[in-house]
């Protein structure tokens, strides 16, 4: 089992619908779980971060955790086609201190 | 801030020849880290520094890479000898202590050994 799962996509969704990304996780004592947008060619961004159960709201942009489940989601609300990216979830173990765990990432196409 | 700063951007070198990647991170951040990123194996750590120490290097693949840092503003990943599975963008980011503060990126370096 990987230690992050994602699904690689490509996920299509028409502009102005609801992009929903998912990711799983294997490590049960996760604490902090990290979106990244990362364009072709480009580096990794940070989104959002969240270390806490339930939704985090940054704009168009939503973060939920649910850890009994192990599962991290993004959504993006009103979805643009600069939103269009590869979407990388990342996690930090325990013990693993600054050390992060990306998953291999979903490309999202928003199709204007 | 100039954010985190690698060089070479591109990088092509024929298979054998030493190859040196350099990073210098954001002012205060206390931790460094060089990421490797292929299309088959994602984004794979490498090593990372806290305070300028190696903390994790068993992610460096063989004895032919070798990374320092010798002091808080600069770090370098040396591949010696270069061979043509190597390539693959090499990324350094560089994050502060604290609640699991995410990272910041450098632009990377894409490596091409022929």
């Amino acid at each position: 089992q990987k230690e992050v799962e994602q699904n690689s996509g490509p996920l299509s969704v028409p502009e102005g619908a609801i992009a929903s990304l998912n990711c799983t996780y294997s490590d049960r004592g996760s604490q902090s779980f990290f979106w990244y947008r990362q364009y072709s060619g480009k580096s990794p961004e940070l989104i959002m971060s969240i270390y806490s159960n339930g939704d985090k709201e940054d704009g168009r942009f939503t973060a939920q955790l649910n850890k009994a489940s192990q599962y991290v989601s993004l959504l993006i609300r009103d979805s643009q086609p600069s939103d269009s990216a590869t979407y990388l979830c990342a996690v930090i173990k325990p013990g693993g201190y600054q050390k992060v765990t990306f998953g291999t990432g979903t490309k999202l196409q928003v199709i204007p | 801030d100039a954010g985190v700063i690698q060089s070479p951007r591109h990088e092509v070198t024929e298979m054998g020849q030493e190859v040196t990647l350099r990073c210098k991170p954001i002012s205060g951040h206390d931790y460094l880290f060089w990421y490797r990123q292929t299309m088959m194996r994602g984004l794979e750590l490498l090593i990372y520094f806290n305070n300028n120490v190696p903390i994790d290097d068993s992610g460096m693949p063989e004895d032919r890479f070798s990374a320092k840092m010798p002091n808080a503003s600069f770090s370098t990943l040396k591949i010696q000898p270069s061979e043509p599975r190597d390539s693959a963008v090499y990324f350094c980011a560089s994050s502060t202590t604290g609640a699991g503060y995410g990272y910041t990126f450098g632009s990377g370096t894409r490596l091409t050994v022929v």
